[in-house]
């Protein structure tokens, strides 16, 4: 089975603190994701690995910085947290035979999520 | 404008009832689409995946059906139970885009 976690469950963390958001995946993935999911938009990819030291932005990047150092390892950073970043916040990871071009096409394997509120 | 559009947003069920969740999706060219399930408080996981050639999959009493003509796909949920409540999330993938649309989900509700 594959297994992602995700650092914290619950998250409550000042305007202007720096938010580190941990994410691990033990299927020797290429591919990993930060996805945030609000009430009414679905889930809106924030920044894609698909390699080591690589990254990609998505659809809102702005605001947010992620590194990997390990395959195994994603994280996200909120350099300074605002208020308009409280979300649930998803990690997800997929094989590298599940994508077209290095891009990811099918199935993603998600995290149990962290729900981070800004105050 | 989101590229995948679900209804109802939420719904409530009787245990034992069937019911059936509806997407619109406008992502062309299409690949497959998704139907995944997310438990409250748990990451969403998929529960169907249907291409271009496919118009119906089953996965236990969960039953999807896709209509690439119309770009329209349902999710039928028999006999519910009362693990059936969740979110339920449409997925498409496009051919040569990297990105996956996500419609925002149905929330189901079953009650004993």
């Amino acid at each position: 089975d594959v297994k992602v976690t995700q650092s914290s469950r619950y998250l409550v963390k000042r305007t202007g603190e720096k938010v580190f958001l941990e994410c691990v995946q033990d299927m020797d993935h290429e591919n990993m994701f930060w996805y945030r999911q609000d009430p009414g938009l679905g889930l809106r990819l924030i920044y894609f690995s698909y390699d080591v030291k690589m990254k990609e932005k998505g659809d809102i990047p702005e605001g947010y910085s992620v590194s990997r150092e390990k395959k195994e390892r994603f994280s996200l950073i909120l350099e300074s947290a605002s208020t308009n970043q409280t979300s649930m916040y998803l990690c997800a990871s997929s094989p590298e035979e599940s994508t077209y071009r290095g891009l990811p096409t099918d199935t993603q394997y998600f995290g149990p999520g962290t729900r981070l509120t800004v105050l | 404008k989101n590229q995948v559009e679900q209804s109802p947003q939420s719904l409530i069920i009787l245990e034992g009832k069937n019911c059936t969740l509806q997407c619109n999706y406008t992502v062309s060219p299409f690949s497959n689409l998704r139907w995944y399930k997310q438990d409250t408080g748990r990451g969403p996981v998929s529960l169907t995946i249907m291409t271009f050639s496919e118009n119906t999959k089953s996965n236990g009493r969960y039953t999807a059906t896709l209509d690439a003509d119309t770009k329209q796909s349902s999710l039928h949920i028999t006999a519910s139970q009362l693990s059936d409540s969740a979110s339920y999330i449409c997925v498409v993938s496009g051919v040569y885009d990297y990105k996956l649309s996500f419609g925002a989900g149905t929330t189901v509700t079953v009650r004993a």
